[in-house]
């Protein structure tokens, strides 16, 4: 299984723009990455997710190099209410079946005014 | 994405009982998946959930303690059997719908063990 490594807390103020990095080194051919984010209290909620170079929708974009090694997701113009933990998942694939997920750490993100 | 609900939304336990909790979703999946998250940690697979056979434990997880149902597509369920203050845990399902690649995550299920 692919291990991710991420850093453990970072800080940003709103409006800014955060981008978290994350290293799989170990990554297979068949994985996706997939980003998380949780608040207090309750399950983690589906951010985005891909394979290689750049995937964006209404909430982040996540860049992806030709290697696969890492993964960067990025938050435009962030607010308070983006204080939260942020997991870099990736997927063992199952013969294309889908993936069983194994979390890391997470990166708390706290967003001062 | 699929409607997932979880029963109960958290309980309070005498160390020594079993608690049971329900994972329901609105639609047809594929997989279901059953974590654990500890205090002020991240989450840990307990085990897959097999639609009509024995679940799939991970390394340190066993049947007996967590024993596992899923009698159809849409539910499952999760029994923490013998409980100690140690269970004191968020207990997650998630699931991945008919056709789809993504997990997503039940609201939890907040258990304290006294």
């Amino acid at each position: 299984l692919a291990k991710t490594t991420q850093p453990i807390s970072m800080d940003s103020y709103e409006g800014q723009e955060v981008n978290i990095t994350c290293s799989h080194n170990n990554i297979a051919t068949n994985d996706y990455i997939t980003w998380y984010q949780q608040f207090p209290s309750q399950g983690p909620r589906f951010i985005i997710q891909g394979y290689k170079t750049k995937v964006t929708n209404e909430v982040a974009s996540l860049f992806i190099p030709a290697d696969r090694k890492s993964s960067t997701l990025s938050l435009p113009r962030v607010s308070l209410s983006d204080t939260a933990v942020y997991y870099c998942l990736v997927g063992d694939d199952y013969g294309g079946a889908t993936n069983k997920l194994i979390f890391g750490t997470g990166t708390l993100l706290a967003v001062q005014p | 994405s699929a409607v997932i609900s979880q029963k109960p939304s958290r309980d309070i336990c005498q160390r020594g009982t079993s608690l049971t909790i329900q994972c329901q979703v609105d639609s047809q999946v594929t997989m279901m998946f059953w974590y654990r998250q500890q205090p002020g940690q991240s989450l840990t697979l307990i085990a897959t959930a097999n639609q009509g056979s024995e679940a799939t434990y991970e390394s340190g997880f066993v049947i007996d303690k967590f024993p596992i149902s899923r009698p159809n597509l849409t539910f499952s369920t999760l029994t923490v059997s013998n409980l100690s203050p140690e269970d004191s845990s968020i207990y997650l399902c998630s699931v991945v719908s008919l056709g789809a690649d993504t997990q997503y995550f039940g609201p939890g299920t907040r258990l304290t063990v006294l």
